[in-house]
């Protein structure tokens, strides 16, 4: 059972706001994750991170920022959000680095006013 | 340009027929591929994979078939059962870096909305 945590699930805010999207997993995995997901649309890397002290930008580029200080929490930091930024977001994490699934938490739905 | 593509926005099935679902995919750099199902707000679940030195995976009423020569892989989900209904993604992994590593990094189809009447 994948034990993979975000919060919140929906969060809908004002322009220029910062937010934080949370995501937690407990199976002391290395690799993590996040996706952005539109409706009916493919879910797109953003970020990624091997370890304590390292991220990296995904395949997507996007105005986010992500910071690995602990190998269980991967935090998402959006300094001021904006409407275009409404969007599903996706945090995984894999035991290793490739061929091997990747575990998905319940994602953040977030609606920028 | 979408590498991975799941043509069939939508399939709808009786309970206890086959449900087939398909991907292309156009980069023959990629060398393992994953099924993963999605309710709604959930996210994806793990469903089953296949390396690319295989063309059949196995995992109880979910098969995966991948023709390399065609780009194409797809998924059977035989009997389908109405808890089946949910979108389905497909996703690739192998575009390499330096080292030969691909760094896990999964690139998705837009998904299918499977539909299974009782």
């Amino acid at each position: 059972e994948a034990d993979i945590y975000q919060t919140p699930r929906y969060l809908v805010i004002g322009t220029g706001k910062k937010i934080t999207l949370e995501c937690s997993q407990t199976m002391g995995h290395d690799k993590m994750y996040w996706y952005q997901q539109d409706p009916g649309m493919e879910l797109h890397l953003i970020h990624y991170s091997y370890g304590v002290n390292s991220t990296e930008k995904g395949d997507l580029s996007s105005e986010s920022t992500v910071s690995r200080i602990r190998t269980e929490h991967f935090p998402l930091t959006l300094e001021s959000a904006r409407p275009s930024h409404t969007s599903q977001y996706l945090c995984a994490s894999s035991e290793r680095a490739s061929y091997n699934e990747q575990f998905f938490g319940p994602g953040t739905r977030l609606t920028v006013l | 340009d979408q590498q991975v593509k799941q043509n069939s926005p939508s399939l709808s099935v009786q309970e206890g027929r086959i449900s087939i679902l398909n991907c292309d995919y156009t980069n023959s750099m990629f060398d393992y591929f994953l099924w993963y199902k999605k309710y709604p707000a959930e996210g994806p679940t793990f469903l089953i994979s296949i390396s690319s030195i295989k063309d059949k995976n196995e995992d109880g009423r979910f098969t995966v078939f991948l023709n390399k020569s065609a780009k194409h892989l797809s998924l059977h989900i035989v009997p389908s059962q109405p808890g089946d209904s949910a979108v389905y993604f497909c996703a690739a992994e192998g575009l390499r870096g330096a080292g030969g590593t691909s760094y896990g990094k999964l690139t998705f189809g837009q998904g299918t909305i499977l539909t299974v009447h009782p």
